[in-house]
């Protein structure tokens, strides 16, 4: 079981908005920035958000990211097709002094 | 273009050895930390390993400690990982992972994170 809990699964139809969570603790989320991973088999890992809300160059604004207090989202706005992958968050935990991952969430466009 | 390329894997039997290269191109390869990420069969992501842009700063998951070496050799932007002592659960696909700066920052650590990836090379920890 992780320490960042994130849902196992969300969807949404083609369009939609599609939102995933992560919670933490004070040691992690809570005073560290989050950071988003997007995951789809065969392919390198793509960093889509860091420091809560900031997009990589190249990751299209229907990705955002927020935080507060002890949790932190991922929003897909306009859901394709591509989407349709491995979400991760991660954050530093001050009390471990780790990288730590959430245990994922797989997203379906229905 | 940043490209991160990952060989070496393969199967093991318990108790063996295998050493992991990650080839790096694209960017001054030492002026960056890297790290080793790895996914196990069904499971999420763990942090396995850094190492910093000069090499000489090393970190390490509690649950390879002693048993994995990271090194770099800057002169042929080649990270490696040489992993002895195997277990089953080291069964995993790992992934190489650049970090946006030139250390692995303990004292901030929110500030470590992984810009670019590998596709990852499997390794097999079975008899």
């Amino acid at each position: 079981q992780s320490v960042l809990t994130q849902p196992p699964s969300a969807s949404g139809t083609p369009g939609q908005r599609v939102t995933i969570s992560c919670s933490g603790s004070s040691s992690n989320i809570g005073s560290n920035f989050v950071y988003w991973y997007q995951l789809l088999p065969g392919t390198a890992p793509k960093l889509l958000i860091y420091r809560n809300n900031q997009r990589p160059s190249g990751i299209p604004d229907r990705f955002s990211g927020s935080k507060s207090g002890t949790s932190a989202s991922l929003a897909i706005r306009g859901l394709r097709s591509e989407d349709e992958s491995d979400y991760y968050c991660a954050a530093w935990d001050d009390r471990l002094s780790v990288h730590l991952f959430g245990g994922g969430t797989k997203v379906t466009v229905l | 273009e940043v490209q991160l390329v990952e060989s070496g894997g393969g199967l093991v039997q318990p108790g063996g050895s295998l050493r992991l290269s990650c080839s790096a191109s694209g960017f001054t390869f030492s002026s960056h930390a890297m790290s080793w990420v790895r996914q196990a069969p069904g499971k999420g992501l763990e942090w396995v390993s850094a190492i910093s842009g000069s090499g000489g700063s090393t970190y390490y998951a509690d649950s390879v400690k002693g048993r994995f070496t990271i090194s770099r050799d800057n002169s042929e932007n080649t990270l490696l990982l040489q992993m002895n002592s195997l277990r089953a659960e080291d069964t995993a696909v790992y992934f190489c992972a650049r970090l946006p700066r030139p250390s692995y920052d303990i004292l901030a650590g929110y500030n470590n994170y992984f810009d670019y990836w590998g596709q990852g090379t499997l390794v097999t920890v079975s008899s």
